[in-house]
């Protein structure tokens, strides 16, 4: 049962270039999630989606955007790298249907920005 | 707003020492509680979780109850291994917020032989 899964697990780009995090899970999971974790800063909301459909931005968007391709997809897209968003990416998703429904986080991506 | 206080590390035991690890939250309404550990260069994953008030949720030895009058969720095991070096993270949910949760910052611990 693969769970959440995130490719690629390591990117290093220069500043100004544009790529795409990809994650998807087979838990038909209504809700799913992107995080960045930095050292000391714990794990900060970037962008979420409750349900197929919808997105919304959450603590720190700016430089981002996603896409909610399909139930099982949500990808994440920096158009211009900047070296603040190196940091470890994580994905994750949650049944979304009541308080009780925790996160699954998939292994993360280790995105370094030069 | 909603937010999570979460005992600053990092912590260091000796093996077979008992763990606790400070949880605090501000929240308006009743939130579910959750505890997260990383390994390292892994993904978070759930270790134990508490939906209402007085709950006690347990898993591989760690216990935390949820205290709504102190509004706290400590972390406790009473004999700590080397294999529970990690990092722990202190969350809770409000289904009313977009489904969104809050995290601690994480505590990180080392358990010496």
């Amino acid at each position: 049962n693969a769970g959440v899964t995130q490719t690629p697990k390591f990117q290093v780009l220069k500043t100004g270039q544009s790529m795409t995090l990809q994650c998807a899970q087979d838990m038909n999971h209504n809700s799913m999630y992107w995080y960045r974790q930095d050292p000391g800063m714990g794990l900060r909301l970037i962008y979420y989606s409750a349900s197929e459909g919808t997105t919304d931005k959450g603590e720190v968007p700016n430089g981002y955007n996603v896409s909610r391709l399909n139930k099982r997809e949500f990808s994440l897209r920096l158009e211009s790298a900047a070296p603040s968003q190196t940091s470890v990416y994580f994905c994750a998703s949650s049944a979304g249907q009541g308080n009780n429904s925790p996160l699954h986080f998939g292994n993360g991506t280790r995105l370094t920005v030069t | 707003g909603d937010s999570v206080t979460q005992m600053e590390g990092p912590v260091t035991l000796s093996e077979e020492a008992f763990l606790t690890i400070n949880c605090t939250y501000t929240a308006t309404g009743y939130p579910s509680l959750f505890w997260y550990v990383q390994y390292p260069g892994e993904g978070l994953q759930l270790l134990l979780k508490a939906t209402k008030a007085d709950d006690k949720g347990s898993n591989k030895g760690f216990e935390a109850t949820y205290r709504k009058e102190t509004t706290s969720f400590h972390l406790e095991k009473g004999s700590v291994q080397v294999s529970d070096s990690a990092v722990y993270f202190c969350a809770l949910r409000f289904s009313n917020t977009g489904n969104q949760f809050y995290f601690g910052t994480g505590t990180s611990l080392t358990v010496i032989p």
